[in-house]
C-alpha cells in the first residue's frame, strides 16, 4: 500500500485480555515506531525498531507491553492483562532510514478500550 | 528532563493569519518537527527546522530560535479545512529520529 496501515482500527477488550496490534509500514522503511496517545494529549514514545532488531524500548510502561518485528517490516504490539489506563489510540509510524531529519510517517492508529 | 509546552486551543477567522507557537526544554536537540492532525486521523508532517530561522512552504511557515528554545508555526490564508490539532514535536536521540510531542494545539477555524 501507499501508507501506514494498522489493524484493526478499533478495539474493545475485557479487563485482563490480551490483545494484539499490528502494523504494516510503508515498503522498504527501516525504522518503526509506535506510540501511544491519549486522549487530548500528544503521542508519546514506546520503543523503536530498526529492521528486526528493537534498539530502544524505553517508553514501554510496563512489562505487560511486548513489541516484534520478527522480518523487519510488519510489527506487533501485544499487551497482556489489559488494564483501564491502557485505553488510549496506539499509532504505528515509520520512516525510511534512521538519520535524525527522517520524516515519520503515521498510520490512523488503533483505538483500544479496556472495559 | 523533557517540557514541550505549546497552547491548548486556538481559535481564528478563515482567510485570517494565525501563530501557533512551542517553547521545549529537553537533553537533546537534533531539530523539530510540526505535524497536523485531524479528530481521529493520523498526524501528518508539516515542517522540519534544525536550523535557526524561518522555513516557508506554501501557505505554512515554521520558525526555530535554538538559543530560546523557541518555534511557531504560522498558517496564512485560514481555510476551514485547517481546524485540526497541531503537534509540536522535537527530536531529542543522537542516533535516531526518537520524537517527543506537545500535547498539541487544537486549531478551530470559524467562517
Amino acid at each position: 500500500g501507499a501508507g501506514v496501515s494498522q489493524s484493526p482500527r478499533y478495539k474493545v477488550a475485557k479487563r485482563g485480555q490480551d490483545v494484539a496490534l499490528r502494523c504494516d509500514p510503508i515498503s522498504g522503511h527501516v525504522s518503526l515506531f509506535w506510540y501511544q496517545q491519549a486522549l487530548g494529549q500528544g503521542p508519546e514514545f514506546l520503543t523503536y525498531f530498526q529492521n528486526e532488531a528493537q534498539l530502544d524500548k524505553s517508553g514501554l510502561p510496563s512489562d505487560r507491553f511486548f513489541a516484534e518485528r520478527p522480518e523487519g517490516s510488519v510489527s506487533t504490539l501485544k499487551i497482556q492483562r489489559t488494564q483501564q489506563e491502557d485505553s488510549a489510540v496506539y499509532l504505528c509510524a515509520s520512516s525510511v532510514g534512521g538519520a535524525r531529519a527522517d520524516t515519520q510517517y503515521f498510520g490512523p492508529g488503533t483505538r483500544l478500550t479496556v472495559l | 528532563g523533557q517540557n514541550i509546552d505549546q497552547p491548548t486551543e486556538m481559535t481564528a477567522t478563515e482567510g485570517a493569519i494565525v501563530q501557533i507557537n512551542c517553547t521545549y526544554q529537553t537533553s537533546g536537540f537534533n531539530g523539530l518537527f510540526w505535524y497536523q492532525q485531524h479528530a481521529g486521523e493520523a498526524p501528518t508532517f508539516l515542517s522540519y527546522n534544525v536550523l535557526d530561522g524561518l522555513e516557508e512552504k506554501g501557505r505554512f511557515s515554521s520558525f526555530l530560535s535554538r538559543s530560546k528554545g523557541y518555534s511557531y508555526l504560522l498558517l496564512k490564508e485560514l481555510q476551514m479545512k485547517d481546524s485540526a490539532s497541531y503537534l509540536c514535536a522535537v527530536s531529542t536521540t543522537g542516533g535516531y529520529n526518537k520524537l517527543i510531542f506537545g500535547a498539541g494545539t487544537r486549531l478551530a477555524v470559524h467562517p
